[in-house]
């Protein structure tokens, strides 16, 4: 267990539904990030959040938003869905300031729009 | 962007051989690490390493940053090294990380 949670691990959704994500990071951590895997495209960023704070945004569609609560678990919404969002969705959380930035994980949540 | 180019992109290794897989990228950055995805999925974190060498186990890892590229070192593979390892680079320290296309390794038994 990474001390990264991401629920839920599968989705199955028609096209044209919307769908949340949820992370909780580990525990002391500020920042979240989500990226997307797809098999084209790879690992794409989509968003940043430090303490609450939208920090930095990648190619992250119009139909996607996403936001930190007080408490610091962040959600995805993932809206109008399309065969193509289909993906595996990771978060991940670090802990800036305290000299080792490095990432760590969750195990993701598989998405697949039918 | 910064460009993140790993090579190769494939590689098939007997267990007990050893590997470097190589990363370059574009421009400076204050910020790298190497992941390591499993045949489940899961990213483990093996290095944040913007510069220096750095050593875990069987695995190692250097940066030179001057010259904008690293390189990961895996001595004695064993079957659960295979998988796909990945460089992510950022310019500053707590940005976003951008990732490479990855090195996918098969160790054979």
């Amino acid at each position: 267990d990474s001390g990264v949670t991401q629920t839920p691990k599968h989705l199955i959704t028609a096209t044209g539904q919307r769908v949340t994500l949820r992370c909780s990071p580990r525990s002391g951590d500020l920042s979240v990030y989500w990226y997307q895997q797809s098999l084209d495209q790879g690992l794409q960023f989509l968003i940043q959040y430090y303490n609450g704070e939208e920090r930095a945004k990648g190619n992250i569609l119009e139909r996607f938003s996403a936001q930190q609560f007080p408490d610091l678990h962040s959600e995805l919404n993932l809206s109008s869905l399309e065969l193509g969002d289909s993906a595996l969705y990771f978060c991940a959380s670090s802990m800036p300031g305290t000299g080792n930035y490095g990432y760590t994980f969750g195990s993701g949540t598989r998405l697949t729009v039918v | 962007g910064i460009q993140v180019e790993q090579s190769p992109p494939d590689l098939i290794l007997q267990e007990g051989a050893n590997s470097t897989l190589r990363c370059n990228f574009s421009d400076s950055v204050n910020n790298l690490q190497w992941f390591h995805q499993n045949p489940w999925g899961q990213l483990i974190n093996l290095f944040y390493i913007p510069s220096g060498t750095k050593q875990n186990g069987r695995l190692s890892a250097t940066t030179v940053a001057t010259e904008r590229y690293s390189l990961l070192y895996i001595s004695s593979s064993q079957t659960t090294d295979s998988g796909v390892y990945f460089c992510a680079v950022g310019r500053n320290r707590d940005d976003k990380i951008i990732f490479g296309k990855g090195t996918r390794l098969h160790i054979l038994p």
